[in-house]
Formats: structure tokens, C-alpha cells, sequence
């Protein structure tokens, strides 16, 4: 079975503290793909990065950052020195053979300034 | 460039009526999805388009959904007739035509939040 956990349903901080956002998979596949989105109250998603099961560099975007274990199936999403513009809906999402793209049910981060 | 257009934004409809969701995927991008988002959970796919065809409509609840795509390009979500538990935003996603062995990032409308009372 395919699945995608993201334990976090909610998190708060204040301003410029760091914070980490977990997604841990489930699949049977050995190729597949992981994203991260974003989603901001417009409600859109944005998309933030993929990474394919074979990659597992981690890798670092201005102050976003992911760690991707595939011994522990977890792609963890940092933003350092979190700003107020960070406020949205994180979803991690697993994309398999099949066409097959499932989603978690999404972290909800406040910054709080 | 521009994004992915749908279109209405917000609709509320009576429960037994229909309804109609337009999208108009960014140019180019062979492939389009819709996803059903509940409020409080995750995006959930319904059906998934390339070019004309369908490559996935598993989860589509085909007894009072429909979709279809024009030409290959628009495409148009029905639902007749909608049911309280339809209440929830439809996205409409598009990308590129994965190549060998990679997938292209979907990118998203804004949606349109149905309200069924």
C-alpha cells in the first residue's frame, strides 16, 4: 500500500526560529518520486521541490531544506529563521509507478511575528 | 507564463442539483489532474488525464461524476447530482509529459470551493 504521514497537523513558532516538518512514506516501489507543496491561504499549491527515490542528497534552497533517508522512508522539510510569509499548509506528497500521486494530510505552520 | 485558469471560484448549490468546473491547464502541459481537497486533509486525485486519454479515474466516483477533456487542452468536472459530502475544493493540476524515467512538478489552480447545502 501507498501511503504518505505527515504527524504534524499543526505547529507554531515565533519569528526566525527553525523548524522541521516531517513526511515519512510507505511504498512497495523502487522508483518513485517525493514533493513538497505549499499551500498559502490563496489556496493554491506551490510547488517547493522532488526528489526521486534514487537521489538521496539532501539539498538546500535559500533558507528551505530537505532531508531525504530512505532507510527511515522520511523526506523532512526545514526552514530556517522562519518568517511570518511561512504561514501556510505544507503537504508532502509520493508519486509511484502507476501515475499514482497521494498526498498527505498536510502540516499547518503559524509564524507568529 | 500563465498558471492553470478555473473557474468559478466559489460555488453553493442545493444538494441534488449539478454542477460544473472548468480548467484551462498551462500551455503545452500534456497532462491534467483533478483533485478533490476536503477541508482539513490532503489533495486527493480523481482523475487523471494525458492528452486525451485517461490514465487514472480509480478514485472517481463514477455514478454522479464526470469529466472529460477537450482536444487535449480544457477540461470540465461534473457532478450530478452533488451530495453534502461533495463540499470541498476542486483543484485542477497540469504538467508536463513525464519524460524517460522523471516526472515534472504539477502546477496548481486555485481551485473552485463548492458548498453543497
Amino acid at each position: 500500500a501507498q501511503k504518505v504521514t505527515q504527524a504534524q497537523t499543526e505547529i507554531s513558532v515565533v519569528e526566525k526560529e527553525d523548524v522541521t516538518l516531517d513526511c515519512v512514506y510507505e511504498t512497495r516501489d523502487t522508483t518513485y518520486y517525493l514533493f513538497w507543496y505549499k499551500q498559502p491561504p490563496s489556496g493554491e499549491l506551490v510547488f517547493l521541490i522532488r526528489r526521486n527515490s534514487f537521489d538521496e542528497q539532501n539539498e538546500i534552497s535559500g533558507r528551505y531544506s530537505w532531508n531525504f533517508q530512505k532507510s527511515t522512508s522520511s523526506f523532512n522539510f526545514t526552514i530556517t529563521a522562519s518568517q511570518v510569509v511561512d504561514s501556510a499548509v505544507y503537504f508532502c506528497a509520493l508519486f509511484t509507478g502507476g501515475f499514482k500521486t497521494i498526498f498527505g494530510a498536510g502540516t499547518r505552520l503559524f509564524v507568529k511575528a | 507564463e500563465a498558471g492553470v485558469a478555473q473557474s468559478p471560484r466559489y460555488k453553493i448549490i442545493e444538494k441534488r442539483q449539478s454542477v460544473a468546473f472548468w480548467c484551462n491547464p498551462i500551455s503545452g502541459h500534456a497532462t491534467l489532474y483533478w483533485y478533490q481537497q476536503i477541508l482539513g486533509q490532503g489533495p486527493k486525485l480523481l482523475i487523471q488525464f494525458q492528452n486525451n486519454g485517461v490514465v487514472d479515474d480509480s478514485q472517481l466516483p463514477k455514478d454522479r461524476f464526470s469529466a472529460e477533456r477537450l482536444k487535449g487542452v480544457d477540461s470540465t468536472l461534473k457532478i450530478q447530482p452533488a451530495k453534502l459530502e461533495d463540499s470541498a475544493v476542486y483543484l485542477c493540476a497540469s504538467s508536463l509529459e513525464p519524460g524517460q524515467g522523471a516526472i515534472a512538478e504539477a502546477f496548481f489552480g486555485q481551485g473552485t470551493r463548492l458548498t453543497v447545502v
